[in-house]
């Protein structure tokens, strides 16, 4: 299975500022994906990180909001940008390959107040 | 619209008991079922997953059950212990959509000694 890596584990951010949380993989991945997960409650998917060109969004999510990049098979980064304290959430990282298991990070803990 | 629906949302059960856990989806396009279980400050790890074409798949003390027809299926744990209180996540995706996963609300499972 895939080793994934994010950064930060945990962060305090204050209101309007951004921040952007880290992936990376130990091997290259076909599939990366950002969920979300607020206090309590299941994953929502935020978008498919596409190597090479701009993610793709699910309903309700936007680039402006949260930006993410994917310069290559093994890295992605995700932008929470202007939080909010509704914004406050476990951001997991999750990669695969077409048609198999699909593997989580620790995710990143985000509190914002 | 919540394509996956869980049940129940928190489950008590004794030590040695069975512990079934219970997903109904909508979506009959989805073809691939899997479980995963999350621990208080870790990521989802995948358990057991299952496609449409078997109608149960055992993995140790885990087994999923699939109802094709009725769509639905199910998690058991034999022998529960308390080392498998948790919150398990079903979820379903398909393959065309590039493995994107949705998720069912959660249960929360406590094993009792």
């Amino acid at each position: 299975s895939a080793v994934i890596s994010q950064k930060p584990s945990r962060d305090i951010c204050q209101r309007g500022t951004s921040l952007t949380i880290q992936c990376q993989v130990d091997s290259q991945v076909t599939m990366m994906f950002w969920y979300r997960q607020q206090p309590g409650q299941s994953l929502t998917l935020i978008a498919t990180a596409n190597q090479g060109s701009e993610a793709t969004y699910e309903s309700g999510f936007v680039i402006d909001k949260f930006p993410i990049s994917r310069p290559n098979l093994t890295f992605s980064t995700l932008t929470v940008s202007n939080m909010s304290p509704e914004d406050s959430s476990i951001y997991l990282c999750s990669v695969g390959e077409m048609g198999n298991t699909i593997y989580f990070g620790e995710g990143s803990w985000l509190t914002v107040v | 619209q919540q394509q996956v629906k869980q049940s129940p949302q928190s489950l008590i059960v004794q030590k040695g008991g069975i512990s079934i856990i219970n997903c109904a989806y909508e979506n009959t396009a989805f073809d691939y079922f899997p479980w995963y279980q999350q621990f208080p400050g870790k990521g989802p790890a995948l358990l057991i997953a299952i496609r449409p074409d078997v109608s149960e798949k055992k993995e140790g003390r885990f087994t999923i059950s699939f109802n094709k027809s009725a769509k639905q299926f199910s998690l058991h744990i034999m022998d529960s212990q308390p080392g498998d209180s948790a919150t398990y996540f079903c979820a379903a995706s398909k393959e065309t959509s590039g493995s994107r996963l949705t998720f069912g609300e959660g249960t929360q499972l406590t094993v009792n000694p």
